[in-house]
């Protein structure tokens, strides 16, 4: 357990509509990435940080922006949610410069309507 | 491109059955070589590191090994409580990781 907690666990929203998905850690860890999970397609990354308010895009970016003002939150927004952005998504932490484990937390499930 | 294949994408065992699982990746600059477990509803959880071929891991009755194009995941009598999904994810030197679509194992009693 990296003390990775993940808000809301579940949401259904409508096509057009903001969503923000919160990862929080309690542990100061300066890495934090977004991913998305989807059937077939393993899991792939959106955005990530690197400090506090230093972010910069993963793989499957387009659609989605991200903050990071405090060490122990890390925000994922939907701008304006779409179908195809049903997924499960997940965070992870990496510890520090020199570590290379991600741990991850528990996942957000999230569908578009 | 970084690629990362595992294959198969099912294997249902029976309980002792040894099998295994296969990750091949194509990469430029491969820092290490991860395998998670999976298990439904949760979120992915860290197994082992390989970081060379020729390198070896054990945990309980998992078996990890590397070489230059791919990596296996050794089951060996397996038990129902090692039902899950099992992912490969292969680390470039910025340290970001490109997942494989998983296999998921399922053992019968």
């Amino acid at each position: 357990d990296a003390g990775i907690t993940q808000s809301p666990r579940h949401k259904v929203t409508e096509t057009g509509t903001p969503v923000t998905l919160r990862c929080h850690q309690t542990e100061n860890h300066r890495y934090m990435y977004w991913y998305r999970q989807d059937p077939g397609h393993g899991l792939r990354l959106i955005h990530y940080s690197y400090g506090v308010k230093d972010t910069d895009k993963g793989e499957v970016s387009d659609g989605y922006s991200v903050s990071r003002s405090k060490t122990e939150d890390f925000l994922l927004t939907l701008e304006s949610a779409t179908s195809s952005q049903t997924s499960v998504y997940f965070c992870a932490i990496r510890q520090g410069v020199n570590t290379d484990t991600q741990y991850f937390g528990p996942g957000t499930r999230l569908t578009v309507l | 491109e970084d690629q990362v294949t595992q294959s198969p994408e099912a294997l249902r065992l029976q309980e002792g059955e040894s099998s295994s699982l296969n990750c091949s990746y194509t990469v430029s600059g491969l820092r290490g070589l991860f395998w998670y477990r999976q298990d439904p509803g949760k979120g992915p959880e860290f197994l082992f590191t390989l970081y060379s071929a020729g390198e070896e891991k054990e945990k309980e009755r998992l078996k990890a090994t590397l070489t230059k194009k791919e990596s296996f995941l050794h089951i060996t009598a397996p038990k129902p409580e090692d039902s899950a999904t099992y992912l490969c994810a292969v680390q470039t030197n910025d340290y970001k990781l490109s997942f494989g679509a998983g296999t998921t194992v399922t053992v019968r009693a």
